[in-house]
């Protein structure tokens, strides 16, 4: 158990309402991420954190923000969610050794 | 760019047969290389890694892959298939060397397990 959370687990949401999703983690690990899950596509790299307010962008980076301003917490923010963004969302974390990652739950949002 | 392929998005066996889901990878470095498996409903749970060591990995629940260089492939595999194995597996490849670097993923294979 890598000790992450991600809250909401489930959220719908009207097209163009902004929505933000946390990831909390309690093992202070630098290296956070947010990949998004469609079928057919795999797991897919929005943004990631490599340390507080280091953040960069991923293969699918349009239409997100992140933030991170403390260790613990990663948050992913839609400004205006469209119904594209209608995903499963799952945080990682990067584990001390070899690379691998741990992840958390999800959070499956819908858009209408 | 490094990519991962994985062949055939679905396989059925019978419960006890053996279970074989195929991975490619591109990556112009040694690459790290991993397992994942997806329970419906549930997060991604590593199954096992190769970090250039043994080319063959042993991981939970009797799985183990085996790395070739040559093939450019890292193949999954059970003896035995048992119920419990039907989910979703996807490989995953991580360039070394590369701290932060995310995991590029293949598209997944769900496994089915028959009685």
């Amino acid at each position: 158990d890598a000790g992450i959370t991600q809250s909401p687990r489930h959220k719908v949401t009207e097209t163009g309402t902004p929505v933000t999703l946390r990831c909390h983690q309690t093992e202070n690990h630098r290296y956070m991420y947010w990949y998004r899950q469609d079928p057919g596509h795999g797991l897919r790299l929005i943004h990631y954190s490599y340390g507080v307010k280091d953040t960069d962008k991923g293969e699918v980076s349009d239409g997100y923000s992140v933030s991170r301003s403390k260790t613990e917490d990663f948050l992913l923010t839609l400004e205006s969610a469209t119904s594209s963004q209608t995903s499963v969302y799952f945080c990682a974390i990067r584990g001390l050794s070899s690379y691998e990652q741990y992840f958390g739950p999800g959070t499956r949002l819908t858009v209408t | 760019a490094q990519s991962v392929t994985q062949l055939g998005s679905h396989v059925s066996v019978s419960e006890g047969a053996l279970v074989l889901l195929r991975c490619n990878y591109s990556s112009s470095v040694p690459p790290y290389l991993f397992w994942y498996v997806q329970y419906p409903n549930q997060g991604l749970q590593l199954l096992l890694k190769y970090t250039s060591a043994a080319t063959l990995v042993k991981g939970i629940n009797g799985f183990e892959a085996e790395f070739k260089k040559s093939e450019t492939s890292f193949h999954l595999t059970k003896p035995s298939a048992h119920m419990s194995d039907a989910a979703e597996y996807f490989c995953a490849v991580s360039e070394s060397g590369q701290a932060g670097t995310a995991l590029i993923f293949g598209k997944g294979t769900t496994l089915s397990v028959s009685s």
